[in-house]
């Protein structure tokens, strides 16, 4: 499949581990945000998303923190499994949702 | 099924030949949006469109060019491809401020 980045930051976690992957946003002014994961050779599967006026939302097995003092999002996967090794991306934007800016990714590697 | 497509899925060119990727959706999505995706960078937005005739720019413009006649097709237009294209393009459409969904992606290769 395709590759999506030769060099992402990486996170390696057990089966049946929890995961936690970061993204540091930039603009105070963004309104929504959103975690996509993205599997070899397929485009961005929408996951769990988030409105600033929270700062928790929790979905099957996923958590979304959102700190907007610090700029920073955070998703939580509970019980890892290996259907969940991917590269996860956040994604924000304003209130009129035009324009979206994506984070770098994270590749998370589940290990048996 | 509902879904966003885009064709071709994979395409070798050379610098200057002009090719349009195309993108459909069958959901009567208003917005729908072209990236690109690049190793280390991302994914990075060329250009959106809120709705049929309302086209705008992206962080990455330059050297694109959309046209949004109909609602459900978003065909990405390079007049006079260059290498630093070669890219994995992602077409995308969504319904007012509800999630995207994604095409299956575009490898484009211009040499």
């Amino acid at each position: 499949g395709e590759s999506v980045g030769l060099h992402l930051p990486t996170l390696s976690v057990q089966e049946g581990d929890n995961s936690i992957i970061n993204c540091a946003y930039s603009n105070s002014a963004s309104d929504y945000f959103i975690w996509y994961k993205q599997e070899s050779g397929k485009g961005p599967q929408f996951i769990i998303d988030i409105r600033s006026n929270m700062d928790k939302r929790q979905g099957q097995r996923v958590t979304v923190l959102l700190n907007k003092t610090v700029k920073h999002l955070s998703l939580q996967i509970a019980a890892t499994q290996p259907g969940d090794s991917a590269v996860y991306f956040c994604a924000e934007t304003d209130n009129y949702g035009q324009n979206f800016v994506f984070g770098p990714g994270t590749r998370l590697s589940v290990l048996p | 099924e509902a879904q966003v497509t885009q064709n071709p899925r994979y395409l070798i060119t050379v610098t200057g030949k002009k090719l349009t990727v195309t993108c459909s959706q069958n959901m009567n999505h208003e917005y729908m949006s072209w990236y690109r995706q690049d190793p280390g960078l991302g994914l990075r937005q060329i250009y959106y469109s809120m709705n049929v005739e309302v086209t705008d720019k992206g962080d990455v413009p330059e050297g694109y060019k959309v046209s949004r006649k109909e609602k459900r097709n978003f065909p990405l237009i390079l007049e006079s491809p260059s290498p630093n294209q070669t890219s994995l393009y992602f077409c995308a459409s969504r319904l007012g401020s509800n999630e995207q969904f994604f095409g299956p992606g575009t490898r484009l290769t211009v040499l």
